[in-house]
């Protein structure tokens, strides 16, 4: 079964640290791009960054309102992705979900590429609450 | 940044009815890049459609995904008691960041 749980969530105080784990099973973890995916309380799901798989660099991206707090980084030999959350501010409380993300390559009619990905298994969440 | 606004915030139909979703983007993105998830009152959100038509692996065929440019419609033929739920729009294939839309709430009328 294709599975993915979130772990590492709790309460801290505001500017403190924290480290989130996304643990993979039931599929080749390394062939896919992993995304990390909040929620506020009673608010919309707000995406927070993405690492891409070693095929395509590894590299990540941000959110704007995470950037330069937050580290997206995976190990494939443990199957798992993390989310490295530092500066930790009141408006970070939130559930916080890990995604799989296939990438999907196609190409047009004159021949030019073109990706997209999309986020097709969800782990059920690990909630972390900002508070003094 | 593209933005997506979904529209209305709240729907309210009855069973056996049919649900009509919108999705805005601020600006025009390819139809590949635009993916619909559902939303369970205490659940993680699961995928439904991705480049915006695709309906991925289980998902019943009374849902569909149709737009493109900056319009995109999310469509369910005729509702079931377990649709009543919250949808979400995202783009996910031109640059970062990769946004989602506000919601559109199913309920029961």
């Amino acid at each position: 079964e294709v599975q993915l749980v979130e772990s590492g969530g709790g309460l801290v105080q505001p500017g403190r640290s924290l480290r989130l784990s996304c643990t993979a099973s039931g599929f080749t973890f390394g062939d896919y791009a992993m995304s990390w995916v909040r929620q506020a309380p009673g608010k919309g799901l707000e995406w927070v960054g993405f690492i891409r798989s070693k095929a395509y660099g590894g590299t990540t991206e941000y959110a704007a309102s995470v950037k330069g707090r937050f580290t997206i980084s995976r190990d494939d030999s443990k199957s798992s992705a993390y989310l490295q959350m530092n500066s930790l501010k009141t408006e970070d409380t939130a559930v916080y979900y890990c995604t799989r993300d296939p990438r999907y390559d196609y190409y047009d009619s004159s021949g030019d590429g073109y990706y997209f990905y999309y986020m097709d298994v969800w782990g059920k969440g690990t909630t972390v609450t900002v508070s003094s | 940044e593209i933005v997506l606004t979904q529209s209305p915030g709240t729907l309210s139909l009855s069973p056996g009815e049919r649900a009509t979703l919108s999705c805005r983007a601020s600006q025009s993105i390819s139809s590949s890049y635009l993916a619909w998830y559902q939303q369970k009152p205490g659940q993680a959100p699961r995928l439904l459609i991705y480049g915006a038509s695709s309906r991925t692996t289980g998902i019943p065929d009374r849902f569909s995904g149709s737009g493109s440019g900056t319009d995109f419609t999310l469509t369910i033929s005729r509702l079931e008691p377990e649709d009543f739920a919250v949808y979400y729009c995202q783009q996910y294939g031109s640059s970062p960041p990769y946004s989602f839309g506000q919601g559109t709430k199913l309920e029961i009328k």
